[in-house]
């Protein structure tokens, strides 16, 4: 299985803040990479899908980049309500498989 | 909008077998995309287990593939998903979710989600 490692576990933001996070892939995966917004108690939602495309209905605050095995999620300027845990997730084979996560709390 | 809803027992004794259906509303189970369950836990984070397409072909990830089943019932509108012999490492949020169009470059790629249903398994 491909494995995918998130960087940082966790981070502390302000309101305004440009966040960045990276997934790093043990393989190539090409543009195969999709992020997703988990808040508590909700089921993750897509929020870029092949490295850089925004999913219909994100806003535009959230963008992806990166290919081959280095990819990076940016929110580029943090609101309320983006205080979630963020997931990459590799689909260039099966299994898909997920990092662990990176959660972006108030600071 | 296609929406999805989980349903099944929320405790399951060990050794016995889960059994969980995904209701899918707003669009058909016989469309172009595959149709995968995903689970949650503290200990192993986000997982796929199986997919489906409406043809019957599917897929299982190979650690779950001896003791997952996955089917569909075109007439409900739904797909289900059977674990054998779990363990309470088997506790965990199980979600469907639709996947990606067979026409995609790709593998999973989950565009909407049910909203999960938390299974526990204990005596």
């Amino acid at each position: 299985d491909i494995q995918m490692t998130q960087s940082p576990s966790s981070l502390s933001a302000s309101v305004g803040d440009r966040v960045t996070i990276t997934c790093r892939a043990s393989q190539s995966i090409a543009s195969y990479l999709h992020w997703y917004q988990q808040k508590p108690g909700k089921a993750p939602n897509l929020l870029i899908y092949a490295a850089s495309n925004l999913q219909s209905g994100v806003t535009s605050r959230f963008s992806g980049s990166g290919y081959g095995t280095d990819f990076t999620l940016t929110i580029s300027s943090l609101q309320p309500e983006d205080f979630a845990t963020y997931y990459c997730q590799q689909s260039y084979n099966l299994p898909g498989t997920f990092g662990q996560g990176t959660k972006v709390e108030i600071k | 909008q296609v929406q999805l809803r989980e349903s099944g027992p929320g405790l399951v004794k060990p050794s016995g077998t889960l059994s969980l259906t995904c209701a899918v509303s707003g669009g058909s189970i016989t469309s172009t995309n595959w149709w995968s369950w995903v689970r949650q836990s503290p200990g192993k984070g986000l997982e796929w287990i199986a997919e489906i397409y409406h043809t019957g072909s599917a897929n299982y990830n190979p650690s779950l593939r001896s003791r997952a089943t996955i089917s569909l019932d075109k007439s409900q509108n739904q797909f289900s998903l059977n674990l054998s012999s779990v363990t309470a490492a088997d506790t965990a949020i199980y979600y469907c979710a639709k996947d990606r169009p067979a026409t995609a470059p790709f593998y999973n790629w989950f565009q909407s989600w049910g909203q999960g249903t938390l299974v526990t398994v204990s005596s």
